[in-house]
C-alpha cells in the first residue's frame, strides 16, 4: 500500500537559518513527488514535484527538495528560512500508473520561522 | 477514528447534466477544501469554505459552485458538465485552531462525463 510519512508535527527555525522538513514515502516502483504548502485559511499551493532526473528539485520561493531513493525519502529544504513561510507543508504521492493515479498525502507539518 | 466521508464514490453523468458531489467532514472540523486531480493531472485546489463562508478560491470553473451548510459538511454542485470536468475530486477538512489543523482528506469522488 502506498504511504507517506511527515514524522513532525511542527518545525521551528530561527529567520535566516536552513529549514528541513521531512518526507518519506512507500510506493511500489517509483513514484512521482510533490510538497504543497498551504498558509492559513488557504487552499494547497504546488511548491514542487520530482518526476524523473536530479535528485535536486528547485521550486518557487526559494524552497527546494532532495530525492533520496535508497531512503525513500523527499525532504524539503531553504537555505534560508523566512518568517513568510511560515505555514503547514504537505508531502504528496502519486504513483506512476496510468489514468487516475492514486494520490496520497502527508498528514501535514507546521513550520513556524521565529523572527 | 472517523474520516472525512466523500459520496458517491463513483458518478458517471453525461455530457450537459450537473452533479452534486457530498463531502462530510471530520467531527467537530471547521473547514472544507475541494481538490479537482485530472488524469495524468496533479492535485488542483478549487474551493474552500470556514464556518460556513467562503474563505479562499482557486482554478474552479463558473460552471461549479459550492456551500458548507450549518453541520459543516459541503457540496459541489457541477452544471454544463463537459467532457474535461472528469476527475478525481478530493475534499479535505480541518481544524482551524489545532496545531497543524487536523488536515485530512477523503478517497474523493470520481466523476466520468461521458
Amino acid at each position: 500500500a502506498q504511504s507517506v510519512a511527515q514524522p513532525e508535527d511542527q518545525v521551528n527555525v530561527a529567520e535566516g537559518n536552513p529549514l528541513t522538513v521531512k518526507c518519506t514515502y512507500s510506493v511500489s516502483g517509483n513514484p512521482y513527488l510533490f510538497w504543497y504548502v498551504q498558509y492559513p485559511n488557504r487552499g494547497l499551493q504546488f511548491l514542487l514535484k520530482y518526476i524523473t532526473g536530479d535528485n535536486l528539485v528547485k521550486g518557487s520561493y526559494g524552497f527546494e527538495a532532495e530525492f533520496n531513493k535508497s531512503q525513500t525519502s523527499f525532504h524539503l529544504k531553504k537555505p534560508s528560512a523566512l518568517v513568510s513561510d511560515s505555514a503547514l507543508y504537505f508531502c504528496v504521492v502519486r504513483d506512476r500508473s496510468g489514468g487516475y493515479q492514486k494520490v496520497t498525502f502527508g498528514t501535514g507539518t507546521k513550520l513556524q520561522v521565529i523572527p | 477514528a472517523a474520516g472525512v466521508i466523500q459520496s458517491p464514490r463513483h458518478l458517471i453523468k453525461e455530457k450537459r447534466e450537473t452533479a452534486t458531489l457530498k463531502c462530510y467532514p471530520i467531527p467537530r472540523h471547521d473547514t472544507v477544501y475541494w481538490y479537482q486531480q485530472g488524469p495524468g493531472q496533479d492535485p488542483q485546489f478549487l474551493i474552500s469554505f470556514y464556518e460556513k463562508m467562503q474563505s479562499d478560491k482557486g482554478s474552479i470553473p463558473d460552471r461549479f459552485s459550492a456551500q458548507q451548510f450549518s453541520d459543516y459538511h459541503s457540496e459541489l454542485n457541477m452544471s454544463s458538465l463537459e467532457l474535461g470536468d472528469s476527475a478525481l475530486y478530493f475534499c479535505a477538512s480541518s481544524l482551524s485552531n489545532s496545531v497543524r489543523g487536523g488536515y485530512t482528506f477523503g478517497s474523493g469522488t470520481r466523476l466520468t462525463v461521458v
